[in-house]
């Protein structure tokens, strides 16, 4: 079980640029999270998605920012016009079912710089 | 709103001394309380979850407790040793059952 994947580990993109960041949960997870990690802060929840159904995006800026999480394939976070507050660790975490009590398995991250 | 707080943001100790790491929350209602690991430059691996009726959960050298009407939750480290150094995170989960708010960590270094 190769657990939680996210890539690409590492993302450099200059001012104006898209980010695309991926994640794929562990097998038989159909309940994927996003976090962002900024510098000296602790972990923030971003968006809940199943299959194909965002449930949550309330820790979601408004603007430039999607998420999706496809019928076939990995779940992707888009940041569109990327700045340099962008710049963050993002985690993802899948679960088998709806609930933190079913235990989050977080991927390794993706480190995004704006340059 | 949640809030979570980490007490200390960092603690540097001799091996074999015990850790004594303390989190605290705002929130009582909460479903679990959740600690985690974090090496540098690398994802969080789950250490212990304490459901919202547990007091405590034990694993190996590692113990936590959790104590809602105080709003409280400490993670113990016996006989340290310098694989222990890591940040540590803590996490609850209230409110919407799938969302985890977590403190900004502690920070320890176990000196050989």
């Amino acid at each position: 079980n190769a657990g939680v994947m996210q890539n690409p580990r590492h993302l450099v993109r200059r001012r104006g640029q898209e980010a695309r960041l991926r994640c794929s949960p562990m097998k038989g997870h159909s309940h994927v999270y996003w976090y962002r990690q900024l510098p000296e802060e602790g972990l923030k929840f971003m968006v809940y998605l199943q299959k194909e159904n965002i449930i949550d995006e309330s820790g979601m800026p408004k603007e430039r920012f999607s998420a999706e999480f496809p019928k076939e394939g990995p779940s992707i976070l888009r940041i569109q016009q990327v700045v340099r507050g962008d710049s963050a660790a993002y985690f993802c975490a899948s679960s088998p079912k709806s609930g933190t009590n079913y235990g989050y398995t977080f991927g390794s991250g993706t480190r995004l710089t704006v340059v | 709103k949640q809030e979570v707080t980490q007490i200390p943001a960092a603690l540097s100790v001799p091996e074999g001394e015990n850790l004594v790491l303390n989190c605290s929350f705002t929130d009582s209602a909460i479903y679990n309380l959740q600690w985690f690991r974090q090496d540098p430059g690398k994802g969080l691996t789950s250490l212990l979850l304490i459901q919202s009726s547990q007091r405590e959960q034990t694993s190996g050298r590692l113990n936590a407790s959790l104590d809602k009407s105080s709003g409280r939750s400490t993670l113990y480290i016996a006989a340290s040793q310098p694989g222990d150094s890591a940040t540590y995170l803590c996490a609850a989960s209230g409110g919407d059952d799938y969302k985890l708010s977590f403190g900004a960590g502690t920070t320890v270094t176990v000196r050989a």
